[in-house]
């Protein structure tokens, strides 16, 4: 089984700034990598598709990068609605997500 | 637009059973893969089951592989689980998400329901 790995598990920071999320998986999953937003007690969201590719209406403040094993999110300018839980997915081999991202205002 | 509403929350023993249903519209239901993803309470999205649009291949997170059965009736637009031998730790959100792709292998989920609430308690 591929295990996804995230880090951190929480991030602190203030609208405006820049921030990156990692996610690591245990073996190489080529850039079969999607990453969601949570908002609590709703759905997920779909962000980006294949490591990079911005979802269709999702702002391009939001990029992905990455492959083989590391991976990266990164939100340019953050915004309040931005405020959430990140999830990183591998879709190499079955499914498996990394245990989340906690991103809350400084 | 694409909806998907999933039924069949509620409370249920260890041991018992539950079917949990996902009716979906907005989106030609019988040519897209579907999954089921859930979420335990204050902890994160873990993956359950997929099954590609026509029913004929079917997968499983080893956490749930023969306990859990997921099926599909395109004439109705619907996704179903069914879950066998509940235990505790089965206790979820139970969220039913549409697959990009015909199949369920290499898929990207793009659209996903509100959830129900399992709850195995005794």
């Amino acid at each position: 089984d591929i295990q996804m790995t995230q880090s951190p598990s929480t991030l602190s920071a203030f609208v405006g700034a820049r921030v990156t999320i990692t996610c690591r998986a245990s073996q190489s999953i080529s850039s079969w990598l999607a990453w969601y937003q949570q908002r609590p007690g709703k759905a997920p969201k779909l962000l980006i598709y294949k490591a990079s590719s911005l979802e269709s209406g999702v702002p391009s403040r939001f990029s992905g990068s990455g492959s083989g094993t590391e991976f990266t999110l990164t939100i340019s300018s953050l915004q309040p609605d931005d405020f959430a839980t990140y999830y990183c997915q591998q879709y190499n081999s079955l499914y498996t997500f990394g245990q989340g991202t906690k991103l809350e205002i400084k | 637009q694409v909806q998907l509403v999933e039924s069949g929350r509620g409370v249920v023993q260890p041991g018992r059973s539950l079917r949990l249903s996902c009716t979906a519209s907005g989106f030609t239901f019988s040519s897209y893969a579907m999954h089921w993803v859930r979420q335990a309470p204050g902890k994160g999205l873990e993956w359950v089951a997929a099954i590609s649009y026509d029913g004929s291949n079917k997968y499983y997170a080893d956490s749930v592989k023969g306990r859990f059965t997921i099926s599909r009736d395109n004439s109705k637009n619907a996704l179903y689980l069914q879950v066998n031998s509940l235990r505790v730790e089965d206790t979820a959100v139970y969220f039913c998400a549409r697959d990009r792709k015909q199949l369920a292998t290499r898929g990207i989920i793009d659209y996903w329901g509100l959830g129900a609430l399992v709850t195995v308690s005794s």
